[in-house]
């Protein structure tokens, strides 16, 4: 079985600092690992991937993540937030066999001016 | 690429009515497409996953003849809600996959928040 956990339910910046955004996942296979963002009232739009090439995964509008087998981790990171990165972002894990998605809980990233 | 468009994006209607929503994957084949459902504040849930040509997949739980899925073609889902009900009010999102490996992204629609008064 495969599942992700998000340490982080609500993670709140300033404007122009760094953003990180913690997932950890549990996976009997080598994972495929994805961050969706998700706007009100909006679909997921996916930010980036990891599928077992390179660890430190860059995606848009600046975002990476950087897979950490010994930790199980799959943190998100962006150098220098901006207000339009308010949103509730899903750490997200693919079953290899039937393809299906399991959802970490999500985490709702607010942005001070 | 890979744009998914979902429609309608919002309906209200009476209890009783049934209420069709149409996925469509516009620059790409999908040969799965996914529904689910998203409860407020709360992460997405898996309700059936749809093969074209072929019968949805339900999760447990799900009554697959209240939630009718039909998959015609490699572009086109639709998840029609039979007979709905105040507590069918919901934000549906459906989801199709481009390519048939887990490491390649399933790619969302937008949404259809159904009200049902």
């Amino acid at each position: 079985a495969q599942s992700v956990t998000q340490l982080d339910s609500h993670v709140s910046v300033s404007e122009g600092t760094p953003v990180l955004l913690r997932c950890n996942y549990s996976s009997s296979y080598s994972p495929s690992l994805f961050w969706y963002v998700q706007h009100p009232n909006k679909g997921l739009q996916l930010l980036l991937k990891y599928t077992s090439a390179a660890t430190l995964v860059k995606g848009i509008n600046g975002f990476e993540a950087e897979f950490k087998k010994s930790e199980t981790s799959f943190h998100l990171t962006k150098p220098s937030a901006h207000m339009s990165d308010a949103a509730e972002y899903f750490c997200v894990v693919s079953d290899p066999d039937d393809y299906k998605l399991s959802f970490g809980a999500g985490t709702t990233v607010t942005v001070r001016a | 690429g890979a744009v998914v468009s979902q429609h309608p994006s919002r309906v209200i209607c009476k209890s009783g009515t049934s209420v069709k929503i149409e996925c469509r994957s516009l620059d790409f084949q999908a040969t799965t497409m996914f529904w689910y459902r998203q409860f407020p504040k709360q992460s997405l849930m898996l309700m059936a996953t749809s093969n074209e040509g072929s019968k949805a997949t339900y999760e447990q739980g799900v009554e697959k003849d209240k939630f009718l899925i039909n998959h015609a073609s490699l572009t086109l889902s639709t998840l029609t809600v039979t007979s709905a009900h105040p507590e069918d009010s919901s934000f549906y999102i459906c989801s199709a996959q481009q390519g048939a490996t887990s490491n390649q992204p399933q790619h969302f629609g937008d949404g259809t928040r159904l009200s049902i008064l």
